[in-house]
């Protein structure tokens, strides 16, 4: 099975900051099927970005992703208070089973 | 508003049953995938099981897999999760997540989710 590693494993930074958070898949993966998702403390997470760069709805357009093949990112350009939280990478297939990675935490600095 | 209700959650025995149930509102709910995914205490998320909107297909993840079996009311707007011979190791969070419609693995909306303690 594919897996997806994301790094860093916490990222410290301040708000107005720019974050860059990367999903790396062990092997290549079709960008079509690659999602990223937030969760905030105490909340369920929330979708952010389908299908490596389609923004989900009512997501701010200061959270971007991009990448292909088995290097994934999820850029926020300019860190609000609530960015604080963590991040999961995700993976579906029609044949094997779904993934996730074990996220990137952004905290404060 | 979707809204996904996630209930039966409870503190059970190794070896024991439990099902978990979802009510949803909403949204059209025969017309979308529906899944599980877990989260232990102080960890990450898990993707547990699938099924897709007509019911007639279901995957689940290799660690519930002959344990887990998923299944879907439609005429009741529910989403079951039936589980048996559970381990320690299940213990978690369950969310009930609704699917995009057209791309059945991105999951738009969540529950807030049921805690299943397994624990002698």
């Amino acid at each position: 099975d594919i897996v997806l590693t994301q790094s860093p494993g916490t990222l410290s930074l301040s708000p107005g900051d720019r974050a860059i958070l990367s999903c790396r898949a062990s092997q290549a993966v079709n960008s079509a099927y690659l999602a990223w998702y937030q969760q905030q403390p105490g909340h369920s997470p929330r979708l952010l970005i389908y299908a490596a760069s389609n923004r989900a709805t009512g997501i701010p357009d200061r959270f971007s992703g991009g990448g292909s093949g088995t290097d994934f990112t999820l850029t926020i350009t300019r860190l609000e208070p609530e960015d604080f939280a963590v991040y999961y990478c995700q993976l579906y297939s029609d044949s094997r089973p779904w993934t996730f990675g074990q996220g990137t935490k952004v905290d404060i600095k | 508003d979707v809204q996904l209700l996630e209930s039966g959650g409870a503190l059970v025995h190794p070896g024991g049953s439990l099902r978990l149930s979802c009510t949803a509102s909403g949204f059209i709910f025969r017309n979308y995938a529906l899944a599980w995914v877990r989260q232990a205490p102080g960890k990450g998320l898990e993707w547990v099981s699938v099924i897709i909107a007509t019911g007639t297909s279901s995957n689940y993840a290799e660690s519930v897999k002959g344990r887990f079996a998923i299944s879907r009311d439609d005429s009741q707007n529910t989403l079951y999760l039936q589980m048996s011979n559970v381990r320690a190791e299940d213990t978690a969070v369950y969310y009930c997540v609704k699917s995009m419609r057209f791309l059945v693995g991105f999951l738009e909306s969540w529950g807030p989710g049921t805690l299943v303690t397994v624990s002698s």
